[in-house]
């Protein structure tokens, strides 16, 4: 039991470039979510998933785009990466949309 | 709008020393109240959490917290703090209404040994 994984751990992008950020939790939750941890601001969410077949924008959308490609996966797209996107992201899951969430273990996205 | 206080941003204690870490929020309604703490370079992990009964919450580590519901506050508490307590600390907050965790600002705790 992996919990919640996430990959890549690291990735060095230059503004304009694209990249997926890959998500798979193994705890067979409904509810999956993104955010992005920038220091002084706590986690903020990007967007989330309450069950599989739905994504709803969270706090801090702009920019990205998702997919929940299954109960499992729930990816993060950047379409155009901008320095401001320069953060940790990640990707948590929980049983419920109320419930105790499960972290991954985050990605550290810079982009020059 | 909903939000979450942490006012302490960051705190610095002596080991042994007794630590109180403030919080507040500002919904409504029946809550679900967590602490969640980011031990330095690891991801984030559950402390305690409170949905219903005593508002007395007692979690990992020694770790505690009292939800005063008069006060919206959700306050954590550790009677003797170790170095290995260092780490950021997150309160987060959820009600009936929302489908969605709001996270406070995150408080950053060194012990010195």
């Amino acid at each position: 039991n992996a919990g919640v994984t996430q990959t890549p751990k690291f990735q060095v992008l230059k503004t304009g470039q694209s990249m997926t950020l890959q998500c798979a939790q193994d705890m067979n939750h409904n509810s999956m979510y993104w955010y992005r941890q920038d220091p002084g601001m706590g986690l903020r969410l990007i967007y989330y998933s309450a069950s599989e077949g739905t994504t709803d924008k969270g706090e801090v959308p702009n920019g990205y785009n998702v997919s929940r490609l299954n109960k499992r996966e729930f990816s993060l797209r950047l379409e155009s990466a901008a320095p401001s996107q320069t953060s940790v992201y990640f990707c948590a899951s929980s049983e419920g949309n109320q419930e105790t969430q499960y972290f991954g273990p985050g990605t550290r996205l810079l982009v020059l | 709008a909903q939000s979450v206080s942490q006012h302490n941003h960051h705190v610095i204690l002596s080991e042994a020393a007794s630590l109180e870490l403030g919080c507040n929020y500002s919904y409504g309604g029946t809550v679900n109240l967590f602490w969640y703490v980011q031990y330095p370079g690891q991801h984030l992990q559950l402390l305690l959490k409170y949905f219903s009964g005593d508002p007395l919450v007692k979690g990992i580590k020694g770790f505690e917290a009292e939800f005063i519901k008069s006060k919206f506050s959700f306050n954590l508490r550790k009677p003797s703090v170790q170095w290995s307590d260092t780490a950021e600390y997150f309160c987060a907050v959820t009600n009936t209404g929302f489908q969605k965790l709001v996270f406070g600002t995150g408080t950053r705790l060194l012990v010195s040994p």
